[in-house]
């Protein structure tokens, strides 16, 4: 069964500072990789996804991650933070195979600090 | 365009009861999924509609949960009758098509807590 580690529950960076979050899957082939951001009050938005290809993606937001297959890592970056980056991020794997069926992680809860 | 939208935002009700939560997804997608998070674990898929039909109902949690899609557009999810462990936030997704390709739409969740 696929499962998902975001090892970090809480996590405070001060604005202006580098981010990244983590993000370890489980799985029997390459999965479907997803970053979500929910903010408060709002549904979970799509930041970036891997499906093939360049390891490295782009998202929105200035947002990037990077899929590491040897390390069946995922992890999340973001050069700059921005005081409205706070929310909580998720992490997301989902089948090769077929179907909108996702897995997630228990997610991970940035605070920026001023 | 209008997104995914779910009502009540919140409900707080006593155990025992009943509470029905619905979702408007996008007009003109048929996929729509149900997904819960319990406080602190994470967000677990329900179900997925495609159309008015079930196509995949291997995450509801028992038989006190009820998803119903008639016609195609919006959908309910009732929990009879409620218990504490159904406490949690209810998120509902849609998407056009049924694929991961396909970019997936969430709503903002109803909060349930089953008092």
């Amino acid at each position: 069964a696929q499962s998902v580690t975001q090892p970090d529950i809480h996590i405070t960076v001060s604005e202006g500072a580098s981010l990244e979050l983590r993000c370890n899957y489980s799985y029997g082939a390459t999965p479907y990789l997803f970053w979500y951001v929910q903010s408060p009050g709002q549904g979970l938005q799509l930041l970036l996804k891997y499906f093939s290809g360049d390891t490295l993606v782009q998202g929105i937001k200035g947002f990037e991650a990077e899929f590491k297959r040897s390390q069946s890592s995922f992890n999340l970056r973001k050069p700059s933070v921005h005081w409205s980056d706070a929310a909580e991020y998720f992490c997301a794997v989902g089948p090769t195979g077929g179907g909108n069926k996702l897995t997630f992680g228990t997610g991970t809860q940035l605070k920026v600090e001023l | 365009e209008a997104g995914v939208t779910q009502f009540p935002s919140h409900s707080v009700i006593e155990k025992g009861q009943t509470v029905t939560l619905r979702c408007d997804p996008i007009s003109g997608h048929d996929n729509l999924y149900w997904y819960r998070r319990v406080m602190g674990k994470e967000i677990k898929f329900l179900l997925h509609f495609v159309k008015e039909s079930k196509q995949d109902e291997s995450g509801m949690p028992n038989n006190r949960f009820l998803a119903e899609r008639t016609g195609g557009t919006y959908s309910t999810l009732k929990v009879q009758p409620a218990e504490l462990e159904d406490s949690g936030v209810y998120f509902c997704a849609s998407s056009r098509q049924g694929h991961l390709l396909e970019k997936l739409f969430f709503g903002s969740g109803t909060q349930l807590s089953v008092l």
